[in-house]
């Protein structure tokens, strides 16, 4: 079993649906972030979370350290969100990192 | 500012050939990475430096070694090119030093492919 999973492998919406996309993992982390790399391969962090909640723009972060699980929001869907979205923990007390496989969004106009 | 930058984008090996992956960034950041993704296997960390003048493993190192010439600079070393080398890599760095605490910021990636 992976240390990091997420849900769902691949996500078609139209534009304008809110989107959930979940992350858990068995590990101890210090952190965790979210990623989100595009059709062309570049990589862009979006958030990274210790606990609570973040927000940036149309985008959500939430994270629940008991429940070893995360979230990642995004409102008012677009076209342009169209990527896949990886989550990462950060193992505690050291730099290694384990990575989910990556959820691939498709939002259709 | 041109954040992270790594060189070669592509390159072609045969097994056996050894080739270095340089990776800059000039952000001033403490912490820098380099990851491998594979197709269905996702991103895995090879290796890392919370500061310059340390290097650590990650989670896939054998047949990969690593030099953190300064505080802007990582490379990552293949000294024996095997096919299973075959992937896309990805240098990222972070101003944390120690433990990560923020923003990750990704170089483009290099494609290496080993016949």
């Amino acid at each position: 079993k992976n240390e990091v999973e997420q849900s769902p492998q691949n996500l078609t919406a139209q534009e304008g649906e809110f989107i959930t996309i979940n992350c858990s993992y068995s590990v101890g982390i210090s952190a965790l972030h979210w990623l989100q790399q595009h059709p062309g391969g570049g990589i862009v962090s979006l958030f990274m979370l210790s606990s609570g909640k973040k927000k940036h723009g149309r985008l959500i972060a939430t994270i629940n350290i008991q429940e070893k699980h995360s979230s990642l929001h995004i409102t008012a869907s677009h076209p342009r969100d169209s990527a896949v979205y990886i989550c990462a923990v950060i193992l505690y007390n050291n730099n290694d990192m384990r990575f989910g496989a990556g959820t691939r969004l498709t939002v259709k106009p | 500012n041109a954040g992270v930058t790594q060189t070669p984008k592509f390159q072609v090996l045969k097994t056996g050939q050894s080739m270095t992956l340089q990776c800059a960034q000039d952000m001033n950041h403490n912490s820098m990475y380099w990851y491998r993704q594979d197709p269905g296997m996702g991103l895995r960390l090879i290796y890392y430096s919370a500061s310059e003048g340390t290097t650590d493993k990650g989670e896939v190192p054998n047949g990969y070694n690593v030099s953190r010439l300064n505080k802007r600079e990582f490379s990552l070393r293949l000294e024996s090119a095997a096919p299973s080398q075959t992937s896309v890599y990805f240098c990222a760095s972070e101003r944390g030093t120690g433990f990560l605490t923020g923003e990750l910021f990704f170089g483009e990636g290099s494609r290496l492919t080993v016949l």
